[in-house]
């Protein structure tokens, strides 16, 4: 089974804070996602990587940053934390072939007071 | 963004009941995918759709893909709470990236 792992399950950080959410995933996969999930709005993209060292912006890239050094490992940044930044954080892979599903970590929950 | 509306958004229903929701769009997808989340977890894979018009099962559980690629529907029969979660659906385009519904809450009570 794949696994993707979010090193937090739940962060609070205030307005101003550099924040750093990471994920690993265990399967080789190509493709790694950054969604954030808001109630009523589903998931909403905020970055892809298809490979080590590149990047995508998604639907709502403003105000995050993402890095890929190694092909396990995507990272995203909140260069300075605002409180509408407060959302479930998904990380997700796939092997990027037509029609091939994500597969999910269990989401970081950040609260930015 | 091609946008995917999801209906209703929340259902509560008791156990053994009949329910269906619905994922509808003006865009055409090269194929669609449903995922369900229970509380806690990431979204996990039902099932995928590809062709126009395609039905598939899942125990009690009936996807249907439009004719035209643009909407969905995932009925379930006699619903039990193990049914419980969020039903996200979720189309793929051409590029091969997936835009996410909004999400049908599910509550099935025993």
């Amino acid at each position: 089974d794949v696994k993707v792992t979010q090193s937090s399950r739940y962060l609070v950080k205030r307005t101003g804070e550099k924040v750093f959410l990471e994920c690993v995933q265990d399967m080789d996969h190509e493709n790694m996602f950054w969604y954030r999930q808001d109630p009523g709005l589903g998931l909403r993209l905020i970055y892809f990587s298809y490979d080590v060292k590149m990047k995508e912006k998604g639907d709502i890239p403003e105000g995050y940053s993402v890095s890929r050094e190694k092909k396990e490992r995507f990272s995203l940044i909140l260069e300075s934390a605002s409180t509408n930044q407060t959302s479930m954080y998904l990380c997700a892979s796939s092997t990027g072939t037509a029609n091939s599903p994500l597969h999910f970590g269990n989401g970081t929950r950040l609260t930015v007071t | 963004t091609q946008l995917l509306e999801q209906s209703p958004q929340f259902l509560s229903i008791q156990e053994g009941e009949n329910l269906t929701v619905y994922c509808n769009s003006s865009s055409v997808f090269s194929s669609l995918q449903w995922y369900r989340q229970e509380p806690g977890e990431g979204p996990v894979l039902l099932v995928t759709v590809v062709t126009g018009g395609e039905v598939k099962k899942l125990k009690r559980l009936t996807f249907q893909f439009g004719d035209a690629r643009k909407d969905s529907s995932l009925h379930i029969t006699a619903a039990q709470p193990g049914d419980t979660g969020l039903y996200l659906c979720a189309g793929n385009n051409a590029g091969n990236m997936l835009t996410f519904g909004g999400g049908t809450r599910l509550m099935v009570k025993p």
